[in-house]
């Protein structure tokens, strides 16, 4: 079956600071990938999407930023965060003929 | 432009009474339409989806969706609301862009089930 791991699981950063976000899907290939910001505890953003290895889209633009160095694994980072980024950031990938997403755990991230 | 929208900030219920939450949509073309739960500091759980055949969808935990193309609505319903059942609710709508096809989510409708 197939699982999806995010982490760390909670992060707290000063204002100026690196980001580093890691997404990992076990027991599939070639899968689209989905970063989210959820901010207030409500809506959902998508930042960005990949459908394949070093293949990024970005939704919006932002301070932020995302890699697929592998095909399971997607990265979000920010060199310099802002109060701003604060939220709870949820990863998800799609099967490549399925149509619903599976979500992450996500990452709360704070930043002071 | 492609939207969906729950209208409903909160929903309130009773524990054993049936429970509803709305959302209505707005696609060009056919709609896949989706519906996720997601409890307090967690991922998004998907529940049921909507993509053809029959209007009436059953999905997980008992839950289900009833398609309506001329109200352009897709109500989550259940028969009996559980305590358990308390939770943020996210509708959304698939957008095909290029080859990459994206979900639109609603704002989320938090359903509250007292004992």
């Amino acid at each position: 079956s197939q699982t999806i791991h995010q982490w760390p699981a909670t992060l707290v950063q000063p204002v100026g600071s690196p980001l580093s976000l890691e997404c990992t899907v076990e027991g599939t290939s070639n899968p689209n990938l989905y970063w989210y910001r959820q901010a207030a505890g409500r809506g959902l953003q998508l930042l960005f999407y990949s459908v394949g290895i070093g293949q990024i889209s970005s939704e919006v633009p932002q301070n932020l930023s995302a890699s697929r160095p592998q095909d399971r694994q997607f990265i979000l980072s920010s060199k310099k965060l802002l109060l701003s980024d604060s939220g709870f950031y949820l990863c998800a990938w799609k099967g490549d003929r399925a149509t619903e997403q599976y979500f992450g755990p996500g990452t709360r991230l704070t930043v002071t | 432009a492609q939207s969906v929208a729950q209208p409903e900030d909160q929903v309130n219920v009773a524990e054993g009474n049936p429970l509803t939450v709305k959302c209505t949509y707005s696609v060009s073309g056919n709609p896949y339409l989706f519906w996720y739960v997601q409890y307090p500091n967690r991922g998004l759980q998907f529940l049921l989806k909507y993509i053809t055949g029959d209007n009436l969808v059953k999905g997980s935990y008992g839950f289900e969706a009833e398609f309506n193309k001329s109200q352009t609505s897709f109500h989550l319903k259940k028969p009996s609301a559980l305590v358990s059942d308390s939770a943020l609710y996210f509708c959304a709508v698939r957008v095909l862009r290029g080859a990459t096809n994206k979900l639109i989510f609603g704002t989320g409708t938090l359903l509250a089930v007292q004992p």
